[in-house]
């Protein structure tokens, strides 16, 4: 069964940068993911989708300072220069067998 | 632009039925994926149900039998039917489309409660 695993929390400092990771379950390595952003009191707004060969496509008016790569089972989420709306929860999302929607646990990020 | 607008939520008791509206703009809906996502209180996105261009649909397990989805072409709009609605179905319901939800409305709030 497909999972995608996810950090409950991540924290980084207002303009350093954060890379934030969503690891594939067994088996499952060559799936490409999508990462999206939901802020405080918001629905969620896709950033990008990232292939297994850290290939992606962002989202309408994503910044560059979002992007995405991959490593085996595990697919990365960086953002550069934080800023204080970047404090979100970031979730991965996927599509398993049986077309199921699947999505990790999400990540809170705190900007500090 | 694609915009994405749902409607229906609301106050509803166990057992009883409601049905959502996502009405869609700026690209047409039966030549998409278009999927219903919700969001329990203080909880994660878990992925409730997609129906694909060709008409075929898919169901989450917690929802199979319960809900339906649908969509009128004529309207571009998506629907939602939830029966024998329960207390852990309370949540903010969104619509998303394309194949990796590109695209999500603002979300409609459902609560099932006595």
């Amino acid at each position: 069964q497909l999972v995608l695993t996810q950090s409950p929390s991540a924290s980084a400092s207002l303009g350093a940068s954060v890379k934030l990771t969503c690891t594939l379950s067994s088996g499952h390595s060559s799936y490409a993911i999508a990462w999206h952003q939901q802020q405080p009191e918001k629905g969620p707004r896709y950033l990008m989708k990232l292939n297994s060969d850290g290939s992606h496509s962002k989202g309408d008016g994503i910044p560059d300072r979002f992007s995405g790569s991959s490593s085996g089972a595990e697919r990365y989420l960086t953002i550069s220069s934080l800023q204080s709306e970047d404090e979100a929860d970031y979730y991965c999302q996927t599509w398993g067998t049986g077309i199921r929607g699947v999505f990790g646990g999400g990540t809170k990020l705190t900007v500090l | 632009e694609v915009q994405l607008v749902e409607s229906g939520g609301g106050l509803i008791q166990p057992g009883g039925s409601l049905r959502l509206s996502c009405a869609a703009s700026g690209f047409t809906v039966s030549s998409n994926y278009m999927s219903w996502v919700r969001q329990a209180p203080g909880k994660g996105l878990e992925w409730v149900s997609v129906i694909y261009s060709g008409g075929s649909t898919y169901y989450a397990d917690s929802v199979k039998g319960r809900f339906t989805i649908s969509r009128d072409n004529s309207k571009n709009t998506l629907y939602l039917q939830m029966n024998s609605l329960r207390a852990e179905d309370t949540a903010v319901y969104y619509c998303a489309t394309y194949g990796f939800f590109d695209y999500w409305g603002q979300g409609t709030l459902v609560t099932v409660s006595s």
